[in-house]
């Protein structure tokens, strides 16, 4: 499985762009990208999912460069309700079975 | 209209006891999971199940046991509970293992279950 690397925290303030860089060097050719959010005293929920280039949903957009060894979240015009942990997750396709690998997260700290 | 629920949402025990932990998903998924999230919040997969099948079952201590009497329900029964069991244990649902392009299916938690072991 892909290992991750993010940062371990992030300070931003309220309307901001908000961009969590996460790296995976060794990510395989079928592995897919997914980001998950964790608000404290509550269950990871899913954000985001990609494979390559750019994905854009209702909450965030992901930005995977052609090597794939990265991939960025960005939130537009956060707000103190986006106060979590982001977590970059690799892999658990066919070859994993599925299996979800959570690593550190980056703790996001937006304030007024 | 909770989709994924745990009971209880508290456990507070001694060592040595014997536990069980409910989760219930009505979202009509096919796999379950269970999590275990240490003070130091790795999130941690133990246990998964897809149509009462076990499918992934990592390097969890035999004093776990995981029960799936149905789709809808998978329990975690724990046994002779060590003071490093304490932790928060999220149960986890998903369509079905994996999706049909290849990449992990969406995996919806439960709100968890905060277990301390004094």
């Amino acid at each position: 499985l892909a290992k991750t690397t993010q940062p371990i925290s992030m300070d931003s303030y309220e309307g901001q762009e908000v961009n969590i860089t996460c790296s995976h060097n060794n990510i395989a050719t079928n592995d897919y990208i997914t980001w998950y959010q964790q608000f404290p005293s509550q269950g990871p929920r899913f954000i985001i999912q990609g494979y390559k280039t750019k994905v854009t949903n209702e909450v965030a957009s992901l930005f995977i460069p052609a090597d794939r060894k990265s991939s960025t979240l960005s939130l537009p015009r956060v707000s103190l309700s986006d106060t979590a942990v982001y977590y970059c997750l690799v892999g658990g396709g066919y070859n994993q079975g599925g299996k979800l690998i959570f690593g550190q997260g980056t703790e996001l700290s937006v304030k007024p | 209209d909770t989709a994924v629920s745990q009971t209880p949402k508290y456990l507070v025990t001694q060592m040595g006891n014997d536990k069980s932990i409910k989760c219930e998903q009505n979202l009509g998924h096919d796999t379950m999971y269970w999590y275990k999230q240490d003070s130091k919040k790795f999130l941690k997969i133990m246990f998964s199940y897809n149509n009462k099948e076990l499918i992934i079952n990592e390097t969890v201590p035999n004093r776990f046991s995981p029960k799936s009497p149905d789709k809808a329900h998978l329990n975690l029964h724990i046994n002779s509970l060590e003071l490093g069991d304490s932790a928060v244990y999220f149960c986890a649902s998903s369509q079905d293992a994996i999706r049909a392009s290849g990449g992990q299916e969406t995996q919806y938690f439960g709100p968890g279950t905060r277990l301390l072991v004094l």
